[in-house]
């Protein structure tokens, strides 16, 4: 069965510091891989997906993610972050582009000044 | 881009009553939406697959019959707690497919249901 493992339920990062995000997936075949973000009360915005290709991947908002097979990673950066980066950031994994996703616990990104 | 509507976006309902949540399509059409479900500081889980013109698929746990799922067109599904309590109260999202080659999914803005 595929599951999604966020270790840090909260971080806190200081804006204009860099941010990376951990996203470790267990699944049994080449994972369709996603980031989304969650503002309070809100829906998800997709930040960027893998499908396949290029395993560095750029998002929208300035962020990037990794895709590293070997230690079945898909962590999310940002080189600086803005207050308005202040969220819940899930990051997700299914079987195809558009089926079922396995959602992560997620991680509450808080920015200070 | 695609967009996913969710109507109502907040609803508050007394115990025993029942409450439609609606999602749509605004800009293309879906075959093939998703309700999740979201308790506060967690993350979502998938309640049902619905799909246009036949019966949903539900995940194991949950309630087909307390949680009814209508597709009866290719830019709406409706989401029904029959009998709300307020265990019921959560927050619930859909998302839609919009159909082209690697798409991912677009998600609602959800629907906040409050049961008292």
């Amino acid at each position: 069965a595929q599951s999604v493992t966020q270790p840090d339920i909260h971080i806190t990062v200081s804006e204009g510091a860099s941010l990376e995000l951990r996203c470790n997936y267990s699944y049994g075949a080449t994972p369709y891989l996603f980031w989304y973000v969650q503002s309070p009360g809100q829906g998800l915005q997709l930040l960027l997906k893998y499908f396949s290709g290029d395993t560095l991947v750029q998002g929208i908002k300035g962020f990037e993610a990794e895709f590293k097979r070997s230690q079945s990673s898909f962590n999310l950066r940002k080189p600086s972050v803005h207050w308005s980066d202040a969220a819940e950031y899930f990051c997700a994994v299914g079987d195809q582009s558009w089926g079922k996703l396995q959602f992560g616990a997620g991680t509450q990104v808080v920015v200070t000044p | 881009g695609a967009v996913v509507s969710q109507h109502p976006s907040w609803v508050i309902c007394k115990s025993g009553t029942s409450v439609k949540i609606e999602c749509r399509s605004l800009d293309f059409q879906a075959t093939t939406m998703f309700w999740y479900r979201q308790f506060p500081k967690q993350s979502l889980m998938l309640m049902a697959t619905s799909n246009e013109g036949s019966k949903a698929t539900y995940e194991q746990g949950v309630e087909k019959d307390k949680f009814l799922i209508n597709h009866a067109s290719l830019t709406l599904s409706t989401l029904t707690v029959t009998s709300a309590h307020p265990e019921d109260s959560s927050f619930y999202i859909c998302s839609a497919y919009p159909g082209s080659a690697n798409s991912p999914l677009h998600f609602g803005n959800g629907t906040r249901l409050t049961v008292t």
